[in-house]
């Protein structure tokens, strides 16, 4: 069974602050998604990884996918409360619809 | 373009009744892929349909069952409802996937609550 971990599950900071999360599998994913969620909402997503290695920024927020294409890690630079929200890390097979997703990390970042 | 929509967004059911819910994709999406989320389990994969046939099955009873039509939308059931199968149910839609990419777009959600 595949499963990812993701930590820390919960993240509590100050505006200003940085911040990483990470998602880690004993499995081998053909392509890793980050996606944030609002309550009562569904996720969005924010970035798509498939080479091990790869790195991708957007904006504030860097992703890299391991060489092994086993773990994640999302960096966060300089939090801002817009930034508050369920993080979700989801690990996919070659083909087909079905993602293993990570438990989430609840970040609240304080004004 | 318009995104993933999902129908009845609340619903309020007793236990033994059966629902259903309704998705439909982003246009020009194949592929629906259906979700559970809850507090403890997170999110977790129901099953997955593409060209109206199911091509990914999660660990779910029999009572979780759902189709596709000929037009992409898709529609899940759960019959006997039980309390444990209140939950927010998450619909998500991708394009014929490229290789090793499975980017998948998610509804806002139907919220069920089973008393």
């Amino acid at each position: 069974t595949q499963l990812l971990e993701q930590s820390p599950q919960f993240l509590s900071i100050q505006e200003g602050e940085n911040l990483t999360v990470y998602c880690n599998s004993s499995s081998v994913f053909s392509s890793l998604q980050w996606y944030r969620q609002e309550p009562g909402e569904g996720p969005v997503l924010l970035v798509t990884v498939v080479t091990g290695g790869e790195v991708k920024k957007l904006k504030r927020l860097t992703f890299q996918f391991g060489d092994a294409r086993k773990d994640s890690s999302l960096h966060i630079t300089a939090a801002q409360p817009g930034d508050t929200g369920l993080y979700l890390c989801a690990g996919g097979e070659n083909q087909g619809g079905k993602l293993i997703f990570g438990q989430g990390t609840e970040l609240s970042v304080k004004p | 373009k318009a995104g993933v929509t999902q129908t009845p967004r609340y619903l309020i059911k007793t236990r033994g009744q059966q629902v259903t819910l309704s998705c439909s994709p982003i246009s020009g999406h194949r592929s629906v892929s259906w979700y559970q989320q809850t507090p403890g389990q997170g999110l977790q994969f129901l099953f997955e349909y593409f060209s109206e046939t199911q091509r990914n099955k999660g660990n779910f009873p029999g009572r979780f069952s759902g189709r596709q039509f000929s037009n992409s939308r898709s529609e899940m059931n759960v019959s006997t409802l039980e309390l444990g199968d209140s939950a927010l149910y998450l619909c998500a839609s991708s394009a014929v996937a490229l290789a090793g990419g499975n980017e998948q777009f998610f509804g806002p959600g139907t919220r069920l609550t089973v008393l």
